[in-house]
């Protein structure tokens, strides 16, 4: 059973450009969050889905950045016009039910570099 | 406004010895609490959960306890050893939320041979 997965693991983007970063959960998984860790902090809840849904997009900035989870295929964050202090390692967890004793698991992460 | 907090960004210790880490949180929405470890490069692995109806669950090496009056709680690790050098990050959430998690800003852990 294979883990989240998520890739690219290292994107490099310049200025301006278009970032995108998926995250396909363990399998039999249908909840996906998103985080973000800038350096030297914690990770940062950003949007939770579903199939399909947004369920909670409250850490999610409110421009530039959007997210989905379609019926087929894996969940993707999209960042628009990056810039540099989107550079982060942006992780990915998934959990088979929106349940608060199971715990999620985590992708490797993608780091983004915005140069 | 940081509501999970662990005051130690570094903790160095003998193998063999105990490691302590510490995390306070403020939000009393708070009912079940996490530790993930973190190695360089990777993402967060789960070590060990505790409920707010308990005051203590223990794994293995791990031991977690919850002071609710206090808002804090702690991962005791025994005995620890050089491959539990890591960072350790403590998370918090609501009963409600699911994985929507509120994460320290974490404790670089370092278990000397």
């Amino acid at each position: 059973n294979a883990g989240v997965m998520q890739n690219p693991r290292h994107l490099v983007r310049r200025r301006g450009q278009e970032a995108r970063l998926r995250c396909s959960p363990m399998k039999g998984h249908s909840h996906v969050y998103w985080y973000r860790q800038l350096p030297e902090e914690g990770l940062k809840f950003m949007v939770y889905l579903q199939k399909e849904n947004i369920i909670d997009e409250s850490g999610m900035p409110k421009e530039r950045f959007s997210a989905e989870f379609p019926k087929e295929g894996p969940s993707i964050l999209r960042i628009q016009q990056v810039v540099r202090g989107d550079s982060a390692a942006y992780f990915c967890a998934s959990s088979p039910v929106q349940a608060s004793d199971t715990e999620a698991f985590f992708g490797q992460g993608t780091r983004l570099t915005v140069v | 406004d940081q509501q999970v907090k662990q005051n130690s960004p570094s903790l160095s210790v003998q193998e063999g010895r105990i490691s302590i880490l510490n995390c306070d949180y403020t939000n009393s929405m708070f009912d079940y609490f996490l530790w993930y470890k973190k190695y360089p490069a990777e993402g967060p692995t789960f070590l060990i959960s505790i409920s707010s109806i308990k005051d203590k669950n223990e794994d293995g090496r791990f031991t977690v306890f919850l002071n609710k009056s206090a808002k804090h709680l702690s991962l005791h690790i025994v005995p620890s050893q050089p491959g539990d050098s890591a960072v350790y990050f403590c998370a918090a959430t609501p009963l409600t939320s699911g994985s929507r998690l509120t994460f320290g800003e974490g404790t670089q852990l370092t278990v000397n041979p």
